[in-house]
């Protein structure tokens, strides 16, 4: 089976703090996403990957940044965490079929 | 962006019958997806329908397509507690859009 991990399911960080959330998918795919999940917004992308050191703007990427070193691995980067980035953090990967496999969730708290 | 839109918002029914969720979409797709949510948890892939399908099926799962009226339903049948999540409309091809999503509750 696919398996999509998060580095953290619960996170607490101060407004202006550098943040880093981890995804790691262990399927050898090609395309990782990431997204955030608010009440009443549904699933927004926010950073998507083809392929290793290539990122593509999701639909707000603003405030974050990527990376994507290893094919296994994509990183979300809040620079300065601010207020309005607390949210659930959804990560997800796939592969030939277009099939979206997601990690648990991380959901981050700024104060 | 393309955008998915699920309906109705909000479902309660019994156990035992059957629930019936829709999505509307605005662009052509290649293909359309149905995702499941746990609460607080990531989202599953139930089903996956392609643009020269019309109708596909998966064990209590009936999931139809309609290009022409830019819709797609998931029918659950026989409805458990257990099925209690929200459920996802996503579309497009490597990359999805999702809409708000279904919030369907299974009462015992």
């Amino acid at each position: 089976d696919v398996k999509v991990t998060q580095s953290s399911r619960y996170l607490v960080k101060r407004t202006g703090e550098k943040v880093f959330l981890e995804c790691v998918q262990d399927m050898d795919h090609e395309n990782m996403f990431w997204y955030r999940q608010d009440p009443g917004l549904g699933l927004r992308l926010i950073y998507f990957s083809y392929d290793v050191k290539m990122k593509e703007k999701g639909d707000i990427p603003e405030g974050y940044s990527v990376s994507r070193e290893k094919k296994e691995r994509f990183s979300l980067i809040l620079e300065s965490a601010s207020t309005n980035q607390t949210s659930m953090y959804l990560c997800a990967s796939s592969g030939d079929y277009n099939e979206q496999f997601f990690g648990p969730g991380t959901r981050l708290t700024v104060l | 962006s393309q955008q998915g839109e699920e309906d109705p918002q909000a479902l309660s029914i019994q156990e035992g019958e059957n629930a019936t969720m829709n999505c509307s979409y605005k662009t052509s797709i290649n293909n359309l997806q149905w995702y499941r949510q746990n609460s607080g948890r990531g989202l599953v892939h139930l089903i996956l329908i392609r643009s020269n399908e019309r109708e596909k099926h998966s064990g209590r799962l009936r999931v139809t397509l309609d290009t022409s009226k830019k819709s797609s339903s998931l029918l659950i049948t026989a409805s458990r507690a257990a099925d209690t999540a929200s459920y996802f409309c996503g579309e497009g091809g490597s990359r999805l859009t999702f809409g708000e999503g279904t919030q369907l509750t299974v009462n015992p």
